[in-house]
């Protein structure tokens, strides 16, 4: 059964702190999608990537955020330094083709002290 | 630029209540594609139905079903007899079709949290 995987899956760190989290998508997916999940803001969309080339990063705060794909099989999402405002649920998703839905990972949840 | 809005925050019914999630959404392209994906408490997001915008057939899955509405930029997600595993936080969500080099991506709403209790 394919999945989108993400780790880890609960992160508590301290402000200041880099963040690094990693997201394998499915096999054979072409885009990968990073999103954040807070109470306030809802679902938006940091980062997405199309054949491993980063398309749209504007909803990431540039300074702290960076999101890269070293090779087909990983995602990473790095923060640094951290701040508290970043606890959130990070979701990562891919998907096959243009405009096919979107698979999601389980989510990292992020707690930054 | 492409909106979507789940006017309902929570909804409460009973098990073996029927309930309509409401969607309206906004876009300025005439090809585009919506979504629902269902969060459980465990947190992940689960990806229920996808319809694109020349397509305005009501869709049924099992106690699932779907109304799309162009006129009324609607797409309201109906479960019938509900049952409290259904219980969850729905989202709909919108992607317009972009040019190929730019890829997809989707645009969600803010949210319905359905309760369903025994």
């Amino acid at each position: 059964d394919a999945r989108v995987t993400q780790t880890p899956r609960h992160k508590v760190t301290e402000m200041g702190q880099e963040v690094t989290m990693r997201c394998q998508p499915i096999l054979g997916h072409n885009t990968v999608f990073w999103y954040r999940q807070t109470m306030m803001q809802g679902l938006e969309l940091l980062a997405y990537f199309r054949n491993r080339a980063p398309l749209d990063d504007s909803g990431m705060p540039k300074d702290r955020f960076s999101a890269e794909m070293p090779d087909a099989t990983l995602a990473t999402l790095k923060i640094q330094p951290s701040e508290p405002r970043d606890s959130a649920v990070y979701f990562c998703a891919s998907g096959r083709t243009l405009n096919t839905e979107a698979f999601f990972g389980q989510g990292t949840r992020l707690t930054v002290v | 630029a492409q909106k979507v809005t789940q006017a309902q925050t929570e909804i409460s019914v009973v098990e073996k209540e029927d309930v309509t999630l409401d969607c309206v959404y906004e876009t300025r392209d005439t090809t585009y594609y919506l979504f629902w994906y269902k969060q459980p408490p465990s947190g992940e997001l689960v990806f229920l139905i996808r319809r694109n915008s020349f397509d305005e057939q009501n869709e049924i899955s099992g106690r699932y079903s779907w109304n799309f509405q162009k006129s009324t930029s609607s797409f309201n997600f109906t479960i019938t007899a509900s049952q409290v595993v259904d219980s969850a936080v729905y989202f709909c969500a919108l992607s317009e079709v972009q040019a190929m080099e730019y890829g997809n991506k989707l645009v969600f709403g803010a949210g319905t949290i359905l309760r369903v209790k025994s």
